[in-house]
């Protein structure tokens, strides 16, 4: 499968600890986007990364959320002291940035359930 | 501020019957428009796009969407739906090269 992955799918955590997800795009793209989707909402975005650098971030990223993508490949998205508003869907989407055009695929998603 | 809007949250309809979701956005210059939709359990796929060019689009499945630049619109279209269709449906915007902006989707469930 050369789609976007994203581990883990399902994360159940209790308030207060820490979490870490990754997401690994599709090989040749340039472009990595975090999203966040929760109940009757569409995915709201968080930050995104051009290779290895963080191009923006969104004000919904709190303090406590930090994303790297340290070699331009694959990107992790952590959550420190996890409150039960952080539960949602994260989703991973990728992109290859040529002529202006930026279709981006997504990832099938981490559900985080904060306890 | 960047916004879309989806006229309908959910949406029940019989099979063979006709499907237009309305979508309008604001969002200032040159804009790339897609439809995307999430069947039951699976992950959000691309449906179709504009880009540039024709602005009636077709995408997989037998659906279709038209891009009205002064109505800032890009409805989605098909004229006869399926009980396979039942999914959750995603207006979406971006500007080039920018972070996409999501509309808040509209549930559609075909009644067999």
């Amino acid at each position: 499968d050369t789609g976007v992955s994203q581990d883990p799918r399902h994360k159940i955590t209790k308030r207060g600890q820490n979490v870490t997800f990754r997401c690994d795009p599709i090989s040749e793209h340039n472009r990595l986007y975090w999203y966040r989707q929760t109940l009757g909402q569409g995915p709201e975005f968080l930050t995104y990364f051009q290779n290895e650098a963080q191009l923006e971030k969104s004000r919904l990223l709190s303090d406590r959320f930090s994303a790297e993508r340290p070699k331009g490949s694959f990107s992790t998205l952590e959550i420190q002291r996890t409150e039960q508003g952080d539960s949602a869907m994260y989703l991973c989407a990728s992109s290859l940035l040529t002529g202006g055009h930026n279709e981006q695929f997504f990832g099938p998603g981490t559900r985080l359930t904060v306890l | 501020a960047q916004s879309v809007s989806q006229h309908n949250h959910h949406v029940i309809l019989s099979e063979a019957a006709s499907l237009e979701l309305g979508c309008n956005y604001s969002y200032g210059g040159t804009v790339n428009l897609f439809w995307y939709v999430q069947y039951p359990g699976q992950h959000l796929q691309l449906l179709l796009k504009y880009f540039s060019g024709d602005p009636l689009v077709k995408g997989i499945k037998g659906f279709e969407a038209e891009f009205i630049k002064s109505k800032f619109s890009f409805n989605l279209r098909k004229p006869s739906v399926q009980w396979s269709d039942t999914a959750e449906y995603f207006c979406a915007v971006n500007n080039r090269d920018d972070k996409i902006i999501f509309g808040k989707g509209t549930r559609l469930h075909i009644l067999p």
